[in-house]
């Protein structure tokens, strides 16, 4: 069992849609959640960092983290063309902080 | 992702060749870190350093690959004698301290002919 699951996609919606995107982890060890962008031919951009459950909300973007489940969430409201790209989860326990990675979800966003 | 530059950002060699993959950290980041993608693949860890140590090289592969961040100048990958499996894209990410987010360089992508 991978550490990290994330469904790959492409998750297609259409402009201003509601985007909801989740991974589960397996290590309840995990204490720190991420959530990355990237574009292609581009470097992963950190959108989101929270460390314990609930919500964190910032404009357009709400992560959600349910430790008891081990699933975190990123939902994207009213969704614009330029969100098209892959989004990242990641998680990472205390201490030493090197993440671990899901392979992302491609979204598409089309007009 | 502006701060964290990598240079080149595309690289070619043969088989047998030498790669050299460069960083440059955010400025007043003194924390590197090194990660592999490839296609169809989430990003995998390969090597952390903190200026002129190795902290965690567990992701890195036993044999042709290094890293060094020297006391001056940027954070250097190096790959002897490449070959096709090691064709992937390269990300270095940045971070002030050990325990905070990083910050990724646009990466750079290599190339095995």
């Amino acid at each position: 069992q991978k550490e990290v699951e994330q469904d790959p996609g492409p998750l297609s919606v259409p402009e201003g849609a509601i985007v909801s995107l989740n991974c589960t982890y397996s290590n309840s060890a995990f204490q720190y959640f991420m959530w990355y962008r990237q574009y292609s031919r581009k470097g992963p951009e950190l959108l989101m960092y929270t460390y314990s459950s609930g919500n964190k909300e910032d404009g357009r973007f709400t992560a959600q983290v349910d430790k008891s489940s081990k699933y975190i969430s990123l939902f994207i409201r009213d969704s614009q063309p330029s969100d098209s790209a892959t989004y990242l989860c990641a998680v990472s326990k205390g201490g030493s902080y090197i993440p671990t990675f899901g392979r992302g979800t491609s979204l598409i966003v089309h007009p | 992702n502006a701060g964290v530059m990598q240079n080149p950002r595309h690289l070619v060699r043969r088989r047998g060749q030498e790669a050299r993959l460069r960083c440059s950290p955010m400025k007043g980041h003194s924390h590197v870190y090194w990660y592999r993608q490839l296609p169809e693949e989430g990003l995998k860890f390969m090597v952390y350093l903190q200026k002129e140590n190795i902290i965690d090289e567990s992701g890195m592969p036993k044999e042709r690959f290094s890293a060094e961040f020297p006391k001056e100048g940027p954070s250097i990958l190096r790959i002897q004698q490449v070959v096709r499996g090691d064709s992937a894209a390269y990300f270095c990410a940045s971070s002030p301290t050990g325990t905070q987010p990083q910050h990724f360089g646009d990466g750079t992508r290599l190339s095995i002919l």
